[in-house]
């Protein structure tokens, strides 16, 4: 069966720095892959996905992510992070033999000025 | 235009109640989906709905009864309500079948038993 693992459960940056969210997933094939992010008292947004072809993809709100098979990963990164990006986010995996989406735990991302 | 609208978005209730949560998708979406989100925001899917034909039920107590009277509409309805259905109930649709296709959430609608 396949599973999503958010290692972090809570990251603490500064306003401007890099910031990299770790996503693993367990499944025996290539799955479709994605991040979601969920502000306070909202519903989830999609930021980005990977379904095959160029291991880096590019979201919106200047995040990306990339693909490594070997690593069975999936990690968000942004360059410079800004406080409104302060928010919860999802890693998802998704089957291709199956109708429904897997998500992590989440990962809870709080911004200092 | 809010695409995928859930009402209400907040509902206290007490234990042993029946309570309908509704949600409505003007995407022109094909499916529809309901999540639960517990306390420790751990996300996981209840029911999808493909043009009104159920077609996951992800082991969810039959006291949750989901109703779709057309594919823009998938309403939640629980009875007896217990302390541990207290979470954040979300509703999504994405375009067709198939975990390949971008999923819009509503808001969310908070579900408090007391």
């Amino acid at each position: 069966a396949q599973s999503v693992t958010q290692p972090d459960i809570h990251i603490t940056v500064s306003e401007g720095a890099s910031l990299e969210l770790r996503c693993n997933y367990s499944y025996g094939a290539t799955p479709y892959l994605f991040w979601y992010v969920q502000s306070p008292g909202q519903g989830l947004q999609l930021l980005l996905k990977y379904f095959s072809g160029d291991t880096l993809v590019q979201g919106i709100k200047g995040f990306e992510a990339e693909f490594k098979r070997s690593q069975s990963s999936f990690n968000l990164r942004k360059p410079s992070v800004h406080w409104s990006d302060a928010a919860e986010y999802f890693c998802a995996v998704g089957a291709r033999n199956t109708d429904k989406l897997i998500f992590g735990t989440g990962t809870r991302l709080q911004v200092f000025p | 235009d809010t695409a995928v609208s859930q009402t209400p978005k907040y509902l206290v209730t007490q234990m042993g109640n029946d309570k309908s949560i509704k949600c409505e998708q003007n995407l022109g979406h094909d499916t529809m989906y309901w999540y639960k989100q517990d306390s420790k925001k751990f996300l996981k899917i209840m029911f999808s709905y493909n043009n009104k034909e159920l077609i996951i039920n992800e082991t969810v107590p039959n006291r949750f009864s989901p109703k779709s009277p057309d594919k823009a509409h998938l309403n939640l309805h629980i009875n007896s309500l217990e302390l541990g259905d207290s979470a954040v109930y979300f509703c999504a649709s994405t375009h067709s079948r198939g975990p390949n296709t971008e999923a819009f959430f509503g808001q969310g609608t908070r579900l408090t038993v007391v």
